[in-house]
């Protein structure tokens, strides 16, 4: 089947500019996470989602990151006026957590560059 | 907290050798699980392999095996007969059996395998 999709591949936009992040999980998934990876570093949590709510954003860096999930399938990460601070990979995973955590299969990410 | 540490930055095998990465974490959960994630140059992290920590057995998967010694909180990955293909960042991840509402991946910072043929 299908894996994680996440579009688009590469987003370059400018410093204060609006931009969104879509991750699309594999089917049946209940939960859904976002990750952001630096430069030469491992991934840090961002907001995970356990159905159509965040279970724990509690990694969000600040107030001009948001992240939905309406329907429970698809996520949608935005970031407002964008910095070059937020330059990176952004990765989407996904897992099907029914009582006890499962792995988590991960998407090919998006690299966001602000110039 | 979580925490994960991988103190090599970069390793480097001859193909058909073997190759020992080392990870080592800190935990305060019960339960937890410990993963090895491979991230080619295509940025798609793939699931090597998993460890659940209340099995003392160690997980192997085809030419990769992990050395699970939960006293020492170490967790190091094995890769035998290693391939050209086997040239990736390494990373070493736990996550908390019964973290709450969270079920979050903590990553080290990897390791840069190269496999010289």
């Amino acid at each position: 089947g299908a894996g994680v999709s996440q579009t688009p591949s590469n987003k370059v936009t400018e410093k204060g500019k609006y931009v969104e992040l879509r991750c699309d999980p594999i089917s049946g998934h209940t939960a859904l996470y976002w990750y952001r990876q630096s430069l030469g570093q491992g991934p840090e949590f961002l907001i995970y989602f356990q159905g159509t709510g965040a279970a724990d954003d509690s990694g969000l860096p600040n107030d001009r990151f948001f992240a939905v999930r309406p329907e429970g399938s698809v996520s949608t990460l935005k970031i407002q006026r964008t910095e070059r601070g937020d330059s990176a990979v952004y990765l989407c995973a996904s897992s099907n957590d029914q009582g006890s955590p499962d792995t988590q299969y991960f998407g090919p990410g998006t690299r966001l560059t602000v110039l | 907290a979580q925490t994960v540490t991988q103190s090599q930055p970069e390793m480097s095998v001859q193909e058909a050798e073997t190759v020992t990465l080392s990870c080592t974490y800190d935990t305060s959960e019960s339960d937890y699980y410990l993963f090895w994630y491979k991230q080619p140059p295509s940025r798609q992290m793939i699931l090597v392999i998993r460890q659940e920590a209340y099995k003392q057995q160690n997980a192997t998967e085809n030419r990769f095996s992990v050395n699970f010694q939960k006293a020492a909180k170490s967790f190091s990955l094995k890769i035998s007969d290693s391939q050209l293909g086997d040239a990736a960042m390494y990373f070493c991840a736990s996550l908390g059996a019964y973290g709450g509402a969270t079920n979050k991946l903590i990553f080290g910072t990897g390791t840069l395998l190269a496999v010289q043929p």
